[in-house]
């Protein structure tokens, strides 16, 4: 069955460094997210990606973070200057349509220092 | 998105069922009810989702007030494995916004 697959399992980055987060959603996904969970807390939405452009995103989703498709198969988020706040794990998921399940990758965990 | 409540934590015994409850008292009409659920160490996972009518899949049943202002996941004999924390999220605008949620502790 094919996957959500996010790259790389495990980042650690320095604090004011740029960090760059790899997903390659499954082929038939139209609909993008992404989500951070601190360790011990829920997940928390960031934001929501469709036909190329933002759909929504969340109080967190600063201007320090942005994200882009820019080749048709993989999905980016990218923190420009990375703080130690910003250490936790980030989920990718995809959907291929509005309202059909959500399907997660594994997650990266990014640990800033 | 519409809110959601669900109670913080709830027991089971291994081989019994578990009902799992979830209010959304101001859900629209076309709000989308899903359940995730997230094991321990894991990203989250699908369980089940539906609009109106109760849905039964090979994971668990949903059974859907007839108003929709709540939701209950059933999972018919729970496993050890099916301690996780279980979210309940309407799928309304542009985000899946997650909640708290239930942890759900299995007992052998």
């Amino acid at each position: 069955e094919p996957e959500v697959t996010q790259t790389p399992s495990h980042q650690v980055t320095q604090m004011g460094q740029e960090v760059i987060l790899r997903c390659v959603p499954i082929s038939n996904h139209l609909y993008f997210y992404w989500y951070r969970q601190i360790l011990g807390q829920k997940v928390e939405f960031l934001v929501s990606f469709y036909n190329n452009e933002i759909s929504e995103k969340s109080e967190i989703f600063d201007d320090q973070f942005s994200v882009e498709r820019p080749d048709g198969s993989n999905f980016t988020l990218k923190i420009r200057s990375t703080k130690l706040e910003d250490s936790a794990m980030y989920f990718c998921a995809g959907q291929s349509s509005y309202n059909s399940p959500l399907h997660f990758g594994n997650g990266t965990r990014l640990t800033v220092t | 998105d519409a809110k959601t409540t669900q109670p913080n934590s709830m027991e089971s015994n291994e081989e019994e069922p578990v009902h799992l409850p979830c209010n959304h008292s101001t859900i629209s009409g076309t709000d989308y009810i899903h359940w995730y659920r997230q094991l321990p160490s894991q990203g989250p996972e699908y369980v089940i989702h539906g609009l109106t009518s109760n849905v039964n899949n090979r994971m668990a049943s949903l059974a859907i007030a007839e108003d929709r202002k709540s939701s209950t996941l059933i999972l018919h004999r729970a496993t050890l494995r099916d301690a996780a924390v279980y979210y309940c999220i309407l799928r309304g605008n542009n985000d899946m916004r997650f909640g708290a949620g239930t942890r759900l502790t299995v007992k052998p």
